[in-house]
């Protein structure tokens, strides 16, 4: 039962335009979510969360929007520059489960000159 | 800030020995810590969530006789692969919970990962 989907395995988008990976739940009990990005055998860097009380966290290339009503997060990167070019997990997890994430299959992010 | 290290970063050993890969929190004190493993082009399956001074609480079909997990400070988790077998295999990736000084302890900052190939 996959709980955070990220339906997109993959994306292509041109240096300077805006990428946007989208993440799905199913559990509405999750009230934290985090984005992670991953090289090839390295672990997965925190990029950016949102708590659920929020609907919108910025830090500054990197903007997440949280839609509660349709379990949905995505995850904005602009100006997109080569360097982003990585592996993409959302995951998530809720109070009371010591922490636990749960996280979803990835969505490989390649980023053109 | 939030530095987790792994070592070793990559082991090959024979099947039948033991591996023990070590988890450090660098610059903060981690009260838990997570294992994790990734398969090729998988997603990260947690194996097991070590709180320090207590016993770990392994994920559904994990062998807790075979990953053997001890937290015995804030700063240091080993998980020690008992009696290895090639399908032992993988990519173990370590995880820290930063804790109240930093947030939310549900942001976990992870190591860099140990390639272990059993031959």
């Amino acid at each position: 039962d996959q709980q955070v989907k990220q339906n997109s395995p993959s994306l292509s988008v041109q240096e300077g335009r805006i990428s946007i990976l989208n993440c799905d739940y199913t559990n509405s009990m999750f009230d934290y979510f985090l984005w992670y990005k991953k090289y090839p055998a390295e672990g997965p860097t925190f990029l950016i969360s949102i708590s659920s009380i929020k609907d919108k966290n910025e830090d500054g290339r990197f903007t997440v929007f949280l839609n509660k009503s349709a379990k949905h997060l995505s995850l904005h990167i602009v100006p997109s520059q080569p360097g982003d070019s990585a592996v993409y997990f959302c995951a998530a997890s809720y109070t009371g489960t010591a922490s636990k994430l749960t996280f979803g299959t990835g969505t490989r992010l390649q980023v053109t000159l | 800030g939030a530095v987790v290290s792994q070592h070793p970063s990559r082991v090959i050993c024979k099947s039948g020995t033991s591996v023990k890969i070590e988890c450090r929190s660098l610059d903060f004190q981690a009260t838990t810590m997570f294992w994790y493993r990734q398969f090729p082009k998988k997603s990260l399956m947690l194996m097991a969530t070590s709180n320090e001074g207590s016993k770990a609480t392994y994920e559904q079909g994990v062998e807790k006789d075979k990953f053997l997990i001890n937290h015995a400070s804030l700063t240091l988790s080993t998980l020690t692969v008992t009696s290895a077998h090639p399908e032992d295999s993988s990519f173990y990736i370590c995880s820290a919970g930063a804790g109240s000084q930093r947030g939310r302890t549900d942001t976990q900052y992870f190591g860099p990962g140990t390639r272990l190939t059993v031959l």
